[in-house]
Order: C-alpha cells, then structure tokens, then sequence
C-alpha cells in the first residue's frame, strides 16, 4: 500500500516568502507528526495532531510555524516570512493509533531551502 | 524532559565485522526506545523498538537491541556487517503513557561498511 507522501520533495524560496508543506498520510493513520531535521541531526518534532485536533505544538520555533489538518487526513505546515535559518528538511509521519507503543512512519521529507 | 545520546557521529566497519551503535538515553519515565534507519534520499524506516517485556528486541536486516535500564542504554548490534547496511541511524525515545508520542533523536550515527 501507499505510505506517506509529501510534496513539493524540493522548495526553494526567497527569503520573506510564505511557504505550504504538504503531507499526506497511510489512510487510516489518526495520528500526525511534523519534524524538522537540520543538516547533521538527527529530527526535531514540532507538532501533532490526532484526527483534526492539534494536540501538541509545543515545538514550533515561533508564531511564523503553523499546521493544520482540517478533515483529518492531509496535513499543511505553513511557514510566513521564511527566514535562511528555516532551511531544513521536514518530515512528516503518521501511526495508526495513540499509544507511544504504535509505530510512526515517515515520509520522504521536503527539503527547503531559504535563499 | 527526555534525551538520547548517540555516541560516535561515523562509525566504520568491515564487511562481515560486528557492528555496534552506542545510544544512551535520558527520562523521567519509563520509555519506550526505537531505532531508526535512514538511506540517501529515503525516509526514516523503522528497524526495531522496545516497549515492555523483552529487554532483547530483535528487528529487521538481523539487527538487534538490548535495553538496560540500570545502563539507560539501548545499543544497536548486527554480528556481521553487509555492505547495504551502509547507512545513517537514530535511537529515539518516547515517554510512555498518555500525552503526546513526539520522538525525540539522537543525532545519528553514520555507518560506513568498507569491503
């Protein structure tokens, strides 16, 4: 079956832009995980949600982060007024159910780029 | 507040060596441990996981894992090294229990397999 999806794999944007990342999860999963990996480490969460709700975004770096997963399904992490220091990989994941013990996984990442 | 310390960023070994991946890991509650792979270009695929019971996980491609909590340890170990296990590694950490099942990284450890 399809795993997670994520587009575009590649954005580059001048700095000040806005920017969507996509992601799309394994149907069914009801949990959803946004990460963001730096060059040489390892990833860093930065929000959750189970279903619709957004549960957690105690790892959004500031106000210009923000996700959403409307319907419960796909998800979009928005950043506003992009800065060189938001370039990084940013991966997204999912599991079928709550419980810590329920495997998360991952899609292909989109590599943003802030130039 | 949780934490993993992976020690050794590249580790090199030959084919048919044993490979051993250090990981050290802090929480304030019991944890739930996971080890992850990464090949160029891919997501993160799961390798094995420890959640209760059995301290001695074994997991896909003949990888293994032994969680000790009197070390807070939970290396990664393969008797014999193959060529296409060439690759980068996470341990992670969850709390278990109720709340948000963000993974938090080590920051990797890069496995280079010289034939």
């Amino acid at each position: 079956g399809a795993g997670v999806s994520q587009s575009p794999r590649y954005k580059v944007t001048k700095r000040g832009q806005d920017v969507a990342l996509r992601c799309d999860p394994i149907s069914g999963h009801v949990s959803l995980y946004w990460y963001r990996q730096a060059l040489g480490q390892g990833p860093e969460f930065l929000t959750y949600f189970n279903y619709e709700a957004q549960q957690d975004k105690s790892g959004l770096p500031n106000d210009r982060f923000s996700a959403e997963r409307p319907e419960g399904s796909i998800s979009t992490l928005t950043i506003q007024r992009t800065e060189q220091r938001d370039s990084a990989m940013y991966r997204c994941a999912s599991s079928i159910g709550t419980s810590a013990a329920y495997e998360q996984y991952f899609g292909p990442g989109t590599r943003l780029t802030v130039t | 507040a949780q934490s993993v310390t992976q020690l050794g960023s590249h580790v090199s070994v030959s084919e048919g060596a044993l490979v051993l991946l250090r990981c050290n890991y802090s929480s304030s509650v019991p944890p739930y441990l996971f080890w992850y792979v990464q090949y160029p270009n891919q997501g993160l695929q799961l390798l094995l996981k420890y959640t209760t019971g059995a301290t001695l996980v074994k997991g896909i491609n003949g990888f293994e894992a032994e969680f000790k909590k009197s070390e807070t340890s939970f290396h990664l170990t393969k008797p014999s090294a193959h060529m296409s296990d060439a690759a980068e590694y996470f341990c992670a950490v969850t709390r278990s229990g109720a709340g948000s099942y963000q993974l938090t990284f080590g920051k990797g450890t890069k496995l280079s397999v010289i034939p």
